[in-house]
Order: C-alpha cells, then structure tokens, then sequence
C-alpha cells in the first residue's frame, strides 16, 4: 500500500508560467514533507520542506501548501524555467514515531518547454 | 565535505553472480538508508541503519538481498544471486535528521 502518491507521472508546462505538482499521502502520523528534485544520473536533491504544523512554505520560486484534513501537498513553481525540468519527488515521515525514514511518491516529470 | 559517495557509478553484471553496492555517508550522519528506484514503483525504501544498526529491513526485497554497515563511514548492499529484475538505480542517503543528502546512485543492469 503506498502511504505517499503522486498520481501525475509526467506533466508539461510553458516557460513563464505557474507549475503545479501534486502530492497525497494516507498515514496521518507523518509530521514532516519535503519535496526532492532528481535530474538524470544524479542523486534527488532537496528542493523545500513543511512541517505539519505549518500550511504553507515559500523560498523563492518554490511553495509547498499543506493541507492536512485532505492529506494532501502540493509544489508551485512561478514563474516556471527551463532548467526546473526535472523529476519531483514528494517525501514524507514521521519523526516524532520510530520511523525515520523517508517514504517517497513514484515522481513527477516535469517538463518546461521554452 | 564531498557528500555521501557511492561506488560503483554502473554495474553491469551477469544473472547468477554477486554484485556488491558501496556507499560512503556523510561524516556525522548516523542514519544510513538504502533505496532503490524503478519505473514500476519510484524511490522504494530497502533499509536503513542508524549507528550503525539496522533498524527496518522490511524493504529489502528477497533473502539474496543483505546490506550491513561494519562501521560509521562505511555501508554495503549485496545481491547474490543478482537477477534480469535487480536491474535497476540504487541510492544511498545519510542524514542526521531533518535532510536528507544523496549519493549519485549506482545503475546496476543485470543481463
């Protein structure tokens, strides 16, 4: 059963504007969501994180919104770039449990076409 | 710090033999975890240590899998005997906590 999903493999996006990458997750004990960048034949980067006690979380470019009663996240890029081409994965656990570890989505490419 | 490494970058590698995976974390990281990535199922947690230890090995798919960590710098995932369905990008990732750093994977490719 998968306890992170993101139900979009792949989805395209006009340079300039707004991308929106989504996330959903079942175990309501995660108290931390990170969202990791990978580009091919390197390691997933981190991106941006939230805690669950927050709703939202802005650097630069890059939001992360939390909406806990959906158990739901979601990653806005505004405005998109062509280097932001990538894959996305969302990323969640539960540090205050015994589980440390990182639970991730399958990913999201993101493709920004100039 | 050059971040957690991992050796070999690619593995090619014949059904039926041994195949040995290596990952170097970060210094002062004492959490250790093992992933796999695959089309089918995305970024699947293997196992993961912490000082040392194994703590969740639940991920870890078959018996021919094993993966020990003998000391804080140093860790080891092998198959044996590694078959066609291993192919696939595994990861090493350390963290002290909050974030976690990746190592560049190792692509095994099992023929």
């Amino acid at each position: 059963d998968q306890q992170v999903k993101q139900n979009s493999p792949s989805l395209s996006v006009q340079e300039g504007r707004i991308s929106i990458l989504n996330c959903d997750y079942t175990n309501s004990m995660f108290d931390y969501f990170l969202w990791y960048k990978k580009y091919p034949a390197e390691g997933p980067t981190f991106l941006i994180s939230i805690s669950s006690i927050k709703d939202k979380n802005e650097d630069g470019r890059f939001t992360v919104f939390l909406n806990k009663s959906a158990k739901h996240l979601s990653l806005h890029i505004v405005p998109s770039q062509p280097g932001d081409s990538a894959v996305y994965f969302c990323a969640a656990v539960n540090y205050g449990g015994s589980q440390g570890n990182l639970i991730f989505g399958k990913g999201t490419k993101l493709s920004v076409k100039p | 710090d050059a971040g957690v490494i991992q050796s070999p970058r690619h593995e090619v590698t014949e059904m039926g033999q041994e195949v040995t995976l290596r990952c170097k974390p970060i210094s002062g990281h004492d959490y250790l975890f093992w992933y796999r990535q695959t089309m089918m199922r995305g970024l699947e947690l293997l196992i993961y240590f912490n000082n040392n230890v194994p703590i969740d090995d639940s991920g870890m798919p078959e018996d021919r899998f094993s993966a020990k960590m003998p000391n804080a710098s140093f860790s080891t995932l092998k198959i044996q005997p590694s078959e066609p369905r291993d192919s696939a990008v595994y990861f090493c990732a350390s963290t002290t906590g909050t974030l976690f750093a990746f190592g560049s994977g190792t692509r095994l490719t099992v023929v």
